[in-house]
């Protein structure tokens, strides 16, 4: 039982291209994360949603739009690719947006624009 | 801006204690100190967290600094799949996204 699970793990697309990255988890949570890790290594916040709500939203382009159907899901959809897009990308989720919660990692989406 | 600082890399042997230092010397009071780690070409996982009091858990102990600017994570017996990177992130206890950006980490190579 993969608590929180990203699909796809591996993408390999061409820059201009149309992307969507899939995040599902099954904890029952009420608050989940986009993360993007590039070639330093830094883990950086994108956005997180609250029981649906979008709550932080951290200075990405506006290419960048993060769906939340439902609690269980947080989808992000990118246009336009560019090269500086290529990183992994991570979703999480925890039981509540307060820091004594732990964060639930997915295991990553490696996207790779070329 | 990363409220933590680590060193970048530590190197122990294996079946040794490790024992990981993050300064935090800006932490505010309501500021939890937070431990995950990422194994290579995996998601970060949670290994402890603490607020005031020393914490221990089955995967470590967290000895946090009576002053609270800094923290030192201890791994008892240092095995081969401990060897990660360590993120040490401060987190405000209302929420917010400074807390939730993590820095370069420790990169732990365990000797066998």
């Amino acid at each position: 039982d993969t608590a929180v699970s990203q699909t796809p793990k591996y993408l390999v697309t061409q820059m201009g291209n149309d992307k969507s990255i899939k995040c599902e988890q099954n904890l029952g949570h009420d608050t989940m994360y986009w993360y993007k890790q590039d070639s330093k290594k830094f883990l950086k916040i994108m956005f997180s949603y609250n029981n649906k709500e979008l709550i932080i939203n951290e200075t990405v382009p506006n290419r960048f739009s993060p769906k939340s159907p439902d609690k269980a899901h947080l989808n992000l959809h990118i246009n336009s690719l560019e090269l500086g897009d290529s990183a992994v990308y991570f979703c999480a989720s925890s039981q509540a947006f307060l820091s004594g919660n732990t964060i639930y990692f997915g295991e990553g989406s490696w996207l790779t624009v070329v | 801006d990363a409220k933590t600082t680590q060193p970048n890399s530590m190197e122990s042997n294996e079946e040794e204690p490790v024992h990981l230092p993050c300064n935090h010397s800006t932490i505010s009071g309501t500021d939890y100190i937070h431990w995950y780690r990422q194994l290579p070409s995996q998601g970060p996982e949670y290994v402890i967290h603490g607020l005031t009091s020393n914490v221990n858990n089955r995967m470590a102990s967290l000895a946090i600094a009576e002053d609270r600017k800094s923290s030192t994570l201890i791994l008892h017996r240092a095995t081969l799949r401990d060897a990660a990177v360590y993120y040490c992130i401060l987190m405000y206890s209302g929420g917010g996204a400074d807390g939730l950006t993590f820095g370069k980490g420790t990169h732990l190579i365990i000797q066998p």
